[in-house]
C-alpha cells in the first residue's frame, strides 16, 4: 500500500465551486505539506503543518485553506475555485526527528478549473 | 530569500551520452541538498541527498551529485543515460537551522532519445 495517498486523483470543477483535496499518510510523520506544480515553475509550497496544532502559510497560500484533522490527514480546500488554480497538487510528508528533511510525496491530484 | 536555480530547463540527449544538470542555491548557512525525479505521469521520488560527509553522493540508478560549497552548487551527473531516464529532475535545498522548508528549483526536463 502507498504510504502517502491523495484523493481524488483527478478533478474537473467549475469556477466558483468549493472543492477539497485530501491527503492521508501511514508513515507516522509529523510534518505534512501541500504543493502545486505548474509547468516551468517547479513546485511551490501552499501550506505546511509541523504538527496537528501548527499550520503555516507557504509562498502561495492566497485562495487556499487547509485543515489538519489528525496527524495522518491534511486537507487542502479551494474556497472558490478559479481557472488559474488549474495545476497538479502534491501532498508530502516528512519526519522532524530526522536530520535532513527528506520529503515523501503522494501521487498527485490533477485539478482543472473551467 | 533563499532560492534554487536550475539553469537547464530542457535537455535532450541520446542514449549513452553523459549527463550533467546544474543546480545552484543562494543560502550561506548549513544546507541539506536533494535531487528528486518525476517520471512521466508519476509523483516525485528521491534520487539522492546530501547532508554531511563525503561531498560526492551516489544515488539510485547510477546517478551521483557533487556538493561544492564554495560554488553553492549541487550538480547531478550520470556517465551514460538510458531512455528510461527521461523525466523531470528537481533540485531542492533544506536548511535545518534556517528556513526549515524545502525549496525547489524549477526543474529540468530530460528527454533521452533511443
Amino acid at each position: 500500500d502507498a504510504d502517502v495517498t491523495q484523493t481524488p486523483r483527478n478533478r474537473i470543477t467549475k469556477t466558483g465551486k468549493r472543492i477539497m483535496l485530501e491527503c492521508s499518510q501511514t508513515k507516522g510523520h509529523d510534518r505534512m505539506y501541500w504543493y502545486r506544480q505548474d509547468p516551468g515553475l517547479g513546485l511551490r509550497l501552499i501550506y505546511y503543518s509541523f504538527d496537528v496544532k501548527d499550520i503555516n502559510k507557504g509562498e502561495i497560500s492566497d485562495g487556499y485553506s487547509v485543515s489538519r484533522q489528525a496527524q495522518a490527514k491534511f486537507s487542502l480546500s479551494l474556497e472558490s475555485a478559479i481557472p488559474n488554480q488549474t495545476a497538479l497538487y502534491f501532498c508530502a510528508t516528512s519526519d522532524s526527528n530526522r536530520l535532513a528533511d527528506t520529503q515523501y510525496f503522494g501521487p498527485g491530484t490533477r485539478l482543472t478549473v473551467l | 530569500a533563499q532560492s534554487v536555480s536550475q539553469h537547464n530547463h530542457h535537455v535532450i540527449l541520446s542514449e549513452a551520452a553523459s549527463l550533467e544538470l546544474g543546480c545552484n542555491y543562494s543560502y550561506g548557512g548549513t544546507v541539506n541538498l536533494f535531487w528528486y525525479v518525476q517520471y512521466p505521469g508519476q509523483h516525485l521520488q528521491l534520487l539522492l541527498k546530501y547532508f554531511s560527509g563525503d561531498p560526492l553522493v551516489k544515488g539510485i540508478k547510477g546517478f551521483e551529485a557533487e556538493f561544492i560549497k564554495s560554488k553553492f552548487s549541487f550538480n547531478l551527473r550520470k556517465p551514460s543515460v538510458q531512455w528510461s531516464d527521461t523525466a523531470e529532475y528537481f533540485c531542492a535545498v533544506f536548511s535545518p537551522g534556517g528556513f526549515q522548508k524545502l525549496v525547489f528549483g524549477t526543474g529540468t526536463r530530460l528527454l533521452v532519445s533511443p
